[in-house]
């Protein structure tokens, strides 16, 4: 019930291109989904994040968009770029705990010339 | 303004020894809480405190682990009698509120039981 389930585990974008990054939930109670990208050496730091109330959440480069009904949501990095290599991950929460977060296992992009 | 501070970033420990790792939230921030990354895995949280108090330690193995966040100075998460098992990243998070407010990770303590 807790589970947040990521794929892919490992990506390899050219750049420019479009990495695309999925996550699915069970917990219906969940209600804040936050994306976070990792650094090696680093803790995670928010990206974006988007509440169930909207389907797409826009952000420079960075694109969440959320299906409710099928309870997934997704990371879409437009014009994909080297400094994006990178471990994502996907999170949840209810609005109540918005910091007591269940993360996905990530996935390590990485974003060639 | 310091982001949340984190020490020791590397520690080394043998087995049986105890653990004690220290995060200093962000300035004003009075909520606090661990998580611990396994190798390629996600994070999973731990425990939730606030000042003097623990909101929330679901997350916790019931035995040799314990965390607290005085009134004065850093949370502090310890683990006693560690063992190979222990050997992860932990990660301390603060936030100013706790329900529906960010949480500012800091850079983790690496620690390695040999």
């Amino acid at each position: 019930q807790q589970q947040v389930k990521q794929s892919p585990q490992s990506l390899i974008v050219q750049k420019g291109g479009i990495s695309i990054i999925n996550c699915a939930y069970e917990n219906t109670a969940f209600d804040y989904f936050p994306w976070y990208q990792q650094f090696p050496g680093k803790g995670p730091a928010l990206l974006i994040a988007i509440r169930p109330d909207v389907s797409e959440k826009k952000e420079g480069r960075f694109t969440i968009s959320f299906n409710k009904s099928a309870k997934q949501f997704s990371l879409h990095i437009m014009d994909s770029q080297p400094g994006d290599s990178a471990t994502y991950f996907c999170a949840a929460s209810n609005a109540g705990t918005a910091s007591k977060l269940t993360f996905g296992t990530g996935t390590r992009l990485q974003v060639t010339l | 303004n310091a982001g949340v501070m984190q020490n020791p970033r590397h520690l080394v420990r043998r087995r049986g020894q105890e653990a004690r790792l220290r995060c200093s939230p962000m300035k004003g921030h009075s909520h606090v809480y661990w998580y611990r990354q396994l190798p390629e895995e996600g994070l999973k949280f731990m425990v939730y405190l606030q000042k003097e108090n623990i909101i929330d330690e679901s997350g916790m193995p019931k035995e040799r682990f314990s965390a607290e966040f005085p009134k004065e100075g850093p949370s502090i998460l310890r683990i006693q009698q560690v063992v190979r098992g222990d050997s992860a990243a932990y990660f301390c998070a603060s936030s100013l509120q706790g329900a529906g407010t960010e949480a500012f990770f800091g850079q983790g303590t690496r620690l390695t039981v040999v």
